[in-house]
């Protein structure tokens, strides 16, 4: 099957500070997905990026499907990005990277 | 409402017994998929439908485990004669079809004494 690999494992960040998450993965993929785990263990859509570069309020999310990567980026961060942010890659089911823990500190 | 509803939200039971996890997905969404989030194994692809049909069961980790699905919308996961092993979160998805956006469940947590 794909592999999905993310990195880093662990974020600890300052609120206000600016991160980059990355989530590489091993074959060519019809699409892609990132999600935000929250600490209630809700699993949020946060962008579908086959490819090309998304933005939804200070997040963004740019997809090169050519070099199998992806990344999420996240700006001006607050408390309430904490959680754990999941990159998944799917023809049909959806195959999910092991996550980055995100802890925004006030 | 207009999410993926899950129920239900918590389930402890002993082991040994049988549980049945219920999954109403979104209306219309023909695609209905299950995943399990358990410790040390993240987040694992169980089962998938298009409509009433189950092309792809690789995810399902024994004969224990089984699903349905009926009129094109509610599904049901079924764990027999649970071990502790079972216990997880589990959680289910659905897609207006399946190359679009898949959408998650608040999950059941499963609890095996």
């Amino acid at each position: 099957g794909i592999q999905v690999e993310q990195s880093p494992p662990d974020l600890i960040l300052q609120e206000g500070a600016n991160s980059t998450l990355r989530c590489n993965f091993s074959d060519s993929v019809n699409n892609l997905q990132w999600f935000h785990q929250n600490p209630w263990g809700q699993l949020i859509n946060l962008f579908y990026i086959p490819s090309g570069t998304k933005q939804n309020g200070r997040l963004s999310a740019t997809t090169v499907a050519t070099e199998r990567y992806s990344l999420l980026y996240i700006s001006s961060s607050q408390t309430t990005d904490s959680g754990v942010y999941f990159c998944a890659v799917f023809d049909y089911k959806l195959s999910f990277g092991a996550g980055t823990t995100v802890t925004v500190r006030a | 409402g207009a999410g993926v509803s899950q129920s239900p939200s918590n389930k402890v039971t002993e082991k040994g017994k049988d549980v049945e996890l219920r999954c109403d997905p979104i209306s219309g969404h023909t695609a209905l998929y299950w995943y399990r989030q358990s410790l040390g194994q993240g987040l694992e692809f169980l089962i998938y439908f298009q409509g009433n049909s189950a092309p792809d069961k690789s995810g399902l980790p024994s004969d224990r485990f089984s699903a349905e699905r009926t009129g094109g919308s509610v599904s049901t996961l079924t764990i027999q004669r649970t071990q502790q092993e079972d216990s997880a979160v589990y959680l289910c998805a659905s897609s207006v079809d399946n190359n679009q956006p898949q959408h998650f469940g608040d999950g059941t947590r499963l609890s095996i004494l």
